[in-house]
């Protein structure tokens, strides 16, 4: 079975505060995509990262950072020095094959 | 802007009544994709289409819902004898060559 576990249901952190959110999946597949998507208060799901399963690479853009570790079988995502602009709910996702699979989502919240 | 329109953004109906949904993907999005989200949820997977071909097909859409991609252009969702179950976000994402799907800014649907 395919399935993306996002355990941290919320958090809250005071601006500045480093941060990272969780996430886990579960496949048999051995080519498979991992995801990240933001989703704010307006509803739309906004694309920010992609990794594929052959590719262990930690990535860094700007405050964002992602560390995927096949070995536990994680795709974890830090903001540093966050902001309140992050505030939002965020999603993994595992793709393969033609669909994606969420996890339940994490709220983040940044308090100034 | 992931260039994923739909329409209409909002649309509250009663039980028993027939809806349909729009999304107009970009022309270089040869897959279209329909997920829904309740509250709380990550988006789950409905249905898929590669170009006019409706390839797949989740066991969530019932025999009440029915999509379509005429031209491989546009997609139509339409939900029939409206539940107040069916009340959800119904997000439509497009994909070119790469892995990622573009989301668009949902339907949200508000069946009474």
């Amino acid at each position: 079975a395919q399935k993306v576990t996002q355990a941290q249901t919320e958090i809250s952190v005071v601006e500045k505060e480093d941060v990272t959110l969780d996430c886990v999946y579960e496949t048999r597949d051995t080519t498979y995509y991992l995801f990240w998507y933001k989703q704010p208060p307006s509803g739309e799901l906004v694309f920010l990262i992609r990794r594929n399963s052959f590719d262990e690479q930690n990535e860094i853009s700007g405050r964002y950072s992602w560390n995927f570790q096949k070995s536990t079988s994680s795709f974890n995502f830090t903001i540093t020095a966050s902001q309140v602009v992050d505030s939002a709910v965020y999603f993994c996702a595992l793709g393969s094959s033609y669909k994606l699979i969420f996890g339940s989502g994490t709220r983040l919240l940044v308090r100034p | 802007d992931t260039g994923v329109s739909q329409d209409p953004r909002h649309k509250i109906t009663k039980r028993g009544q027939n809806v349909t949904f729009r999304c107009d993907p970009i022309s270089e999005h040869n897959r279209l994709y329909w997920y829904r989200q309740t509250l709380g949820q990550g988006p789950e997977f409905l249905t898929y289409f590669q170009n006019e071909a409706q390839l797949e097909k989740s066991r969530l859409l019932s025999d009440r819902f029915s999509a379509e991609r005429p031209k491989g252009s546009f997609s139509t969702l339409e939900i029939q004898r409206t539940e107040q179950g069916d009340s959800a976000m119904y997000l439509c994402a497009g994909r070119g060559g790469s892995e990622t799907q573009y989301f668009g800014p949902g339907t949200r649907l508000l069946v009474l």
